[in-house]
């Protein structure tokens, strides 16, 4: 089956503009991941869905970054009046998770590069 | 100090050469993600692994939960190697915390 796929793979926008990023998990899976990598460091911890219930969003750096799942598959991260420091790969990942307390392997879809002018 | 320390930072090879990258962290951890990354590419699991050792191919991680270390070895390594490598530890059943990646060049 197809992995996890991202819209769109790069993204260019003028400071203060509004993007929306899309994340399509792998089908079935209960739980999606989204990522923020900036240049040269490793990928850091924004936000967590299991279903359309987002259970952690401790990592969003500031309010003008929402994320949402409504049907609790594809995933939305809206990025408001964007600033040159958001500029960076923003990285979804995906895992079959069902509610266990052991942790479940995250498959990563491929990114979408995004550079606030 | 990160909680997830990898070293080297870069690393450049000949082909053919035994390569080592090392992975420390600093809290207890239900699992452990080596990922490959190239550029402009998204992100691959290579192995997840939580005790031992796991064998893939020309690669073979290592884990010593004592110790809270972990290494990649890559046997007979080959320009297609060349990436980012980056370690990434489950502290609870669904956060992952990243080290910030390995730069590794194999030369031909």
């Amino acid at each position: 089956g197809a992995g996890v796929s991202q819209s769109p793979r790069y993204k260019v926008a003028k400071r203060g503009q509004d993007v929306a990023l899309r994340c399509d998990p792998i089908s079935g899976h209960v739980s999606l991941f989204w990522y923020q990598q900036a240049l040269g460091q490793g990928p850091e911890f924004l936000t967590y869905f299991q279903n359309e219930a987002q259970l952690d969003k401790s990592g969003l750096p500031s309010d003008r970054f929402f994320a949402e799942r409504p049907e609790g598959s594809v995933s939305t991260l809206k990025i408001q009046r964007t600033q040159q420091e958001d500029s960076a790969v923003y990285l979804c990942a995906s895992s079959l998770a069902r509610g266990t307390s052991s942790y479940n392997e995250q498959f990563f879809g491929p990114g979408t590069r995004l550079t606030v002018l | 100090k990160n909680e997830v320390e990898q070293s080297p930072q870069n690393l450049t090879a000949q082909e053919g050469e035994f390569i080592t990258i090392n992975c420390s962290y600093s809290v207890g951890i239900s699992a452990l993600h080596w990922l490959q990354q190239h550029p402009g590419g998204g992100i691959v699991s290579l192995f997840m692994l939580s005790s031992g050792k796991k064998k893939h191919g020309r690669l073979i991680a290592t884990i010593n939960i004592q110790e809270k270390h972990s290494s990649l070895h890559i046997t007979a390594s080959h320009p297609r190697d060349s990436a980012v490598y980056i370690c990434a530890v489950a502290s609870s059943n669904y956060k992952l915390t990243f080290g910030k990646g390995t730069l590794l060049t194999v030369n031909p």
